[in-house]
């Protein structure tokens, strides 16, 4: 069974409109995570969360807001969607292992358009 | 903050040969260095990672090398086969307490037959 799962999987949407990618996990995780990844470029981080009801800033909020309305659940609101947005994205959920070790498991990712 | 530097963006081996990825990192105090792989048009997953207080770590044909003086740590793929085609994405942790990890760009690893 898929532990973190991602809706949509891709979406057109039309520039200055709104959209809601979700995030759910199963694998009973504190900490949840939004990454983009865009063409040769690595993940970078959008927003994450370590407990239900709170959102932190990443390396790249600008344009992004984050709701963490429980401990399954993650998602990401583009209130404005930009051109610049279009990219696939990520959603990970890990939690704290023994000695720091934070191995972070990945939703399938949805793909996002902006036109 | 910490910066991680994945110094190949491609790579081709043939098969059964060994591949190296490497990769550097800015913060001393960084102390978990994950791996991650990303087959054609699919999802990340977690493959092997070190912590700072060993050098070497092997999981069947993968091996990490953490050098700490150097602040650098590299995956070894032994044995190469054609499933072993992908993106490898290395990372460190932020040593912050953020437990945010910090990811390399990425390398294409393709192995020939």
């Amino acid at each position: 069974e898929a532990a973190v799962t991602q809706s949509p999987r891709s979406k057109v949407a039309v520039t200055g409109g709104k959209v809601t990618l979700s995030c759910h996990q199963t694998n009973n995780h504190d900490y949840m995570y939004w990454y983009r990844q865009d063409t040769g470029h690595g993940l970078r981080l959008i927003h994450y969360s370590y407990v239900a009801d709170s959102t932190e800033k990443g390396d790249i909020p600008d344009g992004y807001k984050a709701s963490r309305p429980s401990q399954e659940n993650f998602s990401l609101i583009l209130e404005l969607a930009s051109l610049s947005q279009t990219a696939v994205y990520f959603c990970a959920s890990s939690d704290v292992g023994t000695g720091g070790a934070n191995t972070q498991y990945f939703g399938p990712g949805t793909r996002l358009l902006v036109l | 903050g910490e910066k991680v530097e994945q110094h190949e963006s491609t790579l081709s081996v043939r098969e059964g040969d060994s591949a190296v990825i490497n990769c550097t990192y800015t913060d001393t105090a960084s102390s978990y260095f994950p791996w991650y792989k990303q087959e054609a048009g699919k999802s990340l997953h977690f493959v092997i990672d070190i912590r700072s207080n060993v050098d070497r770590k092997q999981s069947q044909r993968l091996i990490v090398l953490l050098d700490k003086k150097a602040k650098r740590f590299s995956l070894h793929i032994t044995a190469t086969q054609p499933e072993d085609s992908a993106i490898y994405f290395c990372a460190a942790r932020e040593s912050s307490g953020s437990w945010q990890l910090i990811f390399g760009s990425g390398t294409q690893l393709t192995v020939m037959p």
